[in-house]
């Protein structure tokens, strides 16, 4: 079985400094890695995803995150962080391609304070 | 596109009454998803349709709940009846085989009283 682990339910950093929003995974096979982001009274957001190729993954708002294969995780990080980057940040894991849905974490408070 | 449609945005019910959730997917996706969010459980996968089938509904919690998908282009999401626990946002979400990524709605806030 697939299950993906967010080990940290708040995270808070200050403006400016780096973040990095854990996320471990298991899976039998290859891992497809997600993460969305979900802002207050909002639906979730795609952020980026991994599926092969180079381990750092680039996505939207300035976030990347990388893969580990050896440490069975996805982190994901930002150089500088910025108020309006506090949300509600999931990570998400199915295996390989095929029919079966994402599983999700329980999900990462970010607060980013001025 | 416009993205993955959900309606109504917010809807306030008393106990017992039945309630129906309206999900529009984004056009020539052919995978369809409703979710559940609430603080205590956090995100729930509820059931999800592969060309309008239903695949897996064990998520579904019980058979208050039901799920239907009468086209590629429409879903709902009935609870009959509705009980205060049900109180949550549902969200509805689709995908394109073989790309994997899920593109969600702006969820429903349901509340029961």
């Amino acid at each position: 079985a697939q299950s993906v682990a967010q080990p940290e339910d708040q995270v808070n950093v200050a403006e400016g400094n780096p973040l990095t929003v854990k996320c471990t995974y298991s899976v039998s096979g290859n891992p497809y890695l997600f993460w969305y982001v979900q802002y207050p009274n909002r639906g979730l957001q795609f952020l980026l995803k991994y599926i092969t190729g180079d381990n750092l993954v680039k996505g939207s708002y300035g976030f990347e995150a990388e893969f580990n294969k050896s440490q069975t995780s996805f982190h994901l990080k930002k150089p500088s962080a910025l108020v309006s980057d506090s949300a509600l940040y999931f990570c998400a894991v199915r295996e390989g391609p095929g029919n079966t849905p994402l599983v999700f974490g329980k999900g990462t408070r970010l607060s980013v304070i001025a | 596109d416009a993205g993955v449609i959900q309606s109504p945005r917010h809807e306030v019910t008393e106990m017992g009454q039945e309630v129906t959730l309206r999900c529009k997917p984004i056009s020539g996706h052919d995978y369809l998803f409703w979710y559940r969010q609430t603080m205590m459980r956090g995100l729930e996968l509820l059931i999800y349709f592969n060309n309008n089938v239903p695949i897996d509904d064990s998520g579904m919690p019980e058979d208050r709940f039901s799920a239907k998908m009468p086209n590629a282009s429409f879903s709902t999401l009935k609870i009959q009846p509705s009980e205060p626990r049900d109180s949550a946002v549902y969200f509805c979400a689709s995908s394109l085989v073989g790309i994997d990524t899920q593109y969600f709605g702006p969820g429903t806030r349901l509340t029961v009283l």
